[in-house]
C-alpha cells in the first residue's frame, strides 16, 4: 500500500519552461488537494478535487492548472514556470472529511 | 478572519510539557486536525478531534477544543529531543483543508 505517490522528488526549471507534477493514490480516496510550502507561509492551497471529475481552486492558483485524471490521479502543471513559484509541493488525498494524507513532496527551484 | 493562526516558535526544556496553542475560523468545522513535518519531510497526521468533543488523549498526547472560543491546543507531555518538528495546526472547512503556519518546537536540553 504505497499511499500518496508524488514525481518527481525535485526538478529544476528555468523560467518560462513548463512541467506537471504527478500525484497518484491508492487509498479510494475522494478528495485530492495540492498544496505549497514556502518558508514562514505554512501550507497554502492552490487546487483541489472533492471528487472524480470536479476541480476547486484554492487560495494561490494563479499560474497553475490541474487535470483530475481519474479517481486516483491529480496532476498540477506550471505552463509557464516562474522564480516565485520555487516551492515545496505537497499532494494530500482524504475519504470526504477524515484525515488527509500526504506525499513526499516535490521540491521545484524555478532560476 | 479567515485564517488559523499559530504562534510560530515555542522553546521547551527536555522532560517538560510541550502546550501548542491554535484558534481557527469556522465553527462549523468537523475536524480539527495536528499534523507534524519533521525536516525535509511530508506532514505526519499526529491526531484529530472530531468537533463534537472537548479532550482527546492519545499516549503523550492530550488534545483540548473549546468550541466557544474556536481554540485548540496540543499538549506533549515529557517532551522528548524526537519530538524536535514543525507542528500544524488544520480545520476541515467545507472540501477543503486549512493550515495555519506552523509552530517550531525547539527542545532544550
Amino acid at each position: 500500500n504505497a499511499g500518496v505517490t508524488q514525481t518527481p522528488k525535485f526538478q529544476v526549471l528555468k523560467t518560462g519552461q513548463s512541467m506537471t507534477l504527478q500525484c497518484a493514490q491508492d487509498m479510494n480516496h475522494n478528495s485530492m488537494y495540492w498544496y505549497r510550502q514556502d518558508p514562514g507561509m505554512g501550507l497554502r492551497l492552490i487546487y483541489y478535487s472533492a471528487s472524480e471529475g470536479t476541480t476547486d481552486k484554492g487560495e494561490v492558483p494563479n499560474g497553475y492548472n490541474v487535470s483530475r485524471l481519474n479517481k486516483r490521479e491529480f496532476s498540477l502543471r506550471l505552463e509557464s514556470a516562474a522564480p516565485s513559484q520555487t516551492s515545496v509541493y505537497f499532494c494530500a488525498s482524504r475519504l470526504w472529511d477524515t484525515e488527509a494524507f500526504f506525499g513526499q513532496g516535490t521540491r521545484l527551484t524555478v532560476v | 478572519g479567515e485564517d488559523v493562526e499559530q504562534s510560530l516558535f515555542l522553546s521547551v526544556r527536555e522532560g517538560d510539557s510541550s502546550v501548542i496553542n491554535c484558534t481557527y475560523t469556522d465553527s462549523s468545522s468537523t475536524y480539527l486536525y495536528w499534523y507534524k513535518q519533521e525536516p525535509g519531510a511530508g506532514l505526519q497526521l499526529l491526531t484529530y478531534i472530531f468537533s463534537n468533543m472537548d479532550m482527546k488523549q492519545d499516549q503523550r498526547l492530550t488534545v483540548l477544543l473549546n468550541k466557544k472560543d474556536k481554540h485548540l491546543s496540543l499538549r506533549i507531555a515529557d517532551t522528548q529531543t524526537g519530538d524536535s518538528a514543525i507542528y500544524f495546526c488544520a480545520e476541515s472547512r467545507d472540501d477543503k483543508i486549512i493550515f495555519g503556519k506552523g509552530t517550531r518546537l525547539h527542545i532544550l536540553p
